[in-house]
């Protein structure tokens, strides 16, 4: 049972634009979001969080953006540039009993095309 | 400042030998972690430990066994490896129960033959 969904495995975007990444939950108990990103070779690297309490976050070029009602989080990069290219991560957690614990999506794999 | 350094960085085992993936961070963290990631499969947690003294299972656990050491060093066991144990490994920490924001290691791509 998937509780935190990515279902796009990839995304290719042109630079300079727009590239959205989306991700569905299940569990209504989860509170808090973050997104990861993960270069080859490399351990996945914190990108920016929400909590439930708000709807949108903004840190520079990145924005993520939570529709509770929809359980649908989305990150959006402005503009998009060849070296955001990595796997993108949305996790999830809940506070209470069992919050040491995020749940990971499966990565969605951004190209940034030149 | 290391943060969160895993060791060995690359491991071959064959089937049947054990192994230990060593753990330490430097960020005085109380929760530590043990995640897989496997093609398509994205980031699974293996084993966790909420504190020192505490190590509970994930997702994953079968196969693999765990120790925490002291609040700094947090260890992951193959006892018997099995190809299917063929990933990388991936420790990480975070503050605790308040903490929200887990950091992860540069990660350890063990093949088992």
């Amino acid at each position: 049972d998937q509780q935190v969904k990515q279902n796009s495995p990839s995304l290719s975007v042109q630079e300079g634009r727009i590239s959205i990444l989306n991700c569905d939950y299940t569990n209504s108990m989860f509170d808090y979001f973050l997104w990861y990103k993960k270069y080859p070779a490399e351990g996945p690297t914190f990108l920016i969080s929400i909590s439930s309490i708000k709807d949108k976050n903004e840190d520079g070029r990145f924005t993520v953006f939570l529709n509770k009602s929809a359980k649908h989080l989305s990150l959006h990069i402005v503009p998009s540039q060849p070296g955001d290219s990595a796997v993108y991560f949305c996790a999830a957690k809940y506070s209470g009993a069992g919050s040491y614990q995020l749940t990971f999506g499966k990565g969605t794999k951004l190209s940034v095309i030149p | 400042n290391a943060g969160v350094t895993q060791t060995p960085k690359f491991q071959v085992l064959k089937t049947g030998q054990s192994m230990t993936l060593q753990c330490a961070q430097d960020m005085n963290h109380n929760s530590m972690y043990w995640y897989r990631q496997d093609p398509g499969m994205g980031l699974r947690l293996i084993y966790y430990s909420a504190s020192e003294g505490t190590t509970d299972k994930g997702e994953v656990p079968n196969g693999y066994n765990v120790s925490r050491l002291n609040k700094r060093e947090f260890s992951l066991r193959l006892e018997s490896a099995a190809p299917s144990q063929t990933s990388v490994y991936f420790c990480a920490t975070k503050a605790g129960i308040s903490g929200n924001t887990i950091y992860f290691g540069e990660g350890s791509w063990l093949t088992v033959v």
